[in-house]
């Protein structure tokens, strides 16, 4: 899976099918972990939240699964389609000052939907 | 609707010259961000402002200049001195309050010509 700091270029899914995309994250005191959405030639688009006092926390579609032990993360896509094919990027909240949150962000997973 | 725009969608560079990146908000954020995406990779934190006359550096903030005169607008200055500066540059905000995310405009291309 993805680690921040580490490369994992793509993820290829059957339409239909659940997806799973993991993160490694580095820092024990990170509190707060974001996974994004990047079509090509766009902005990051945020998808779900997490913090480090849960485990697990569900959107549409979307489960983010917290493990602190083994300082890992992952987004669980349910039910894929085409639409889903774009780079996934998690981010680690390291530390924060005033209003201001400084992330780290990971270098990406490409998921491809196979038709 | 309320958003981040980031302008211009593309931008050429000369040898020697400065460009300036704009970064407008109408989401009330306080705290703004620049970032530097090269292929393949994760995002890379360039400068950030909690508000309005304040910023800080980020981790690649050498090359690059900002300021931060109204709260809706961050302009980055990509300077002559950056000698690395094609990139895709996003701009994010957030709002105050623990744990906000950032959310992002769609970025401007940069070359060199």
């Amino acid at each position: 899976g993805e680690s921040v700091g580490l490369h994992l270029p793509t993820l290829s899914v059957q339409e239909g099918d659940n997806s799973i995309i993991n993160c490694a994250y580095s820092n024990s005191a990170s509190d707060y972990f974001i996974w994004y959405k990047q079509e090509s030639g766009k902005g990051p688009q945020f998808i779900i939240d997490i913090r480090s006092n849960m485990d697990k926390r569900q959107g549409q579609r979307v489960t983010v699964l917290l493990n602190k032990t083994v300082k890992h993360l992952s987004l669980q896509i349910a039910a894929t389609q085409p639409g889903d094919s774009a780079v996934y990027f998690c981010a680690e909240n390291l530390k924060s000052s005033g209003s201001a949150r400084q992330l780290t962000f990971g270098s990406g997973t490409q998921l491809t939907v196979l038709p | 609707d309320g958003g981040i725009t980031q302008s211009p969608k593309y931008l050429f560079r000369k040898e020697g010259q400065n460009v300036t990146l704009s970064c407008e908000q109408n989401l009330n954020h306080d705290a703004m961000y620049w970032y530097r995406q090269d292929p393949g990779q994760g995002l890379r934190l360039i400068y950030y402002s909690q508000i309005v006359n304040d910023f800080q550096k980020g981790d690649i903030a050498e090359g690059y200049s900002v300021s931060r005169e109204k709260k809706e607008s961050f302009p980055l200055t990509v300077t002559s001195a950056q000698k690395n500066p094609t990139a895709f540059y996003l701009c994010a905000s957030s709002t105050k309050g623990f744990n906000q995310p950032q959310h992002f405009g769609d970025g401007t291309r940069l070359s060199i010509l």
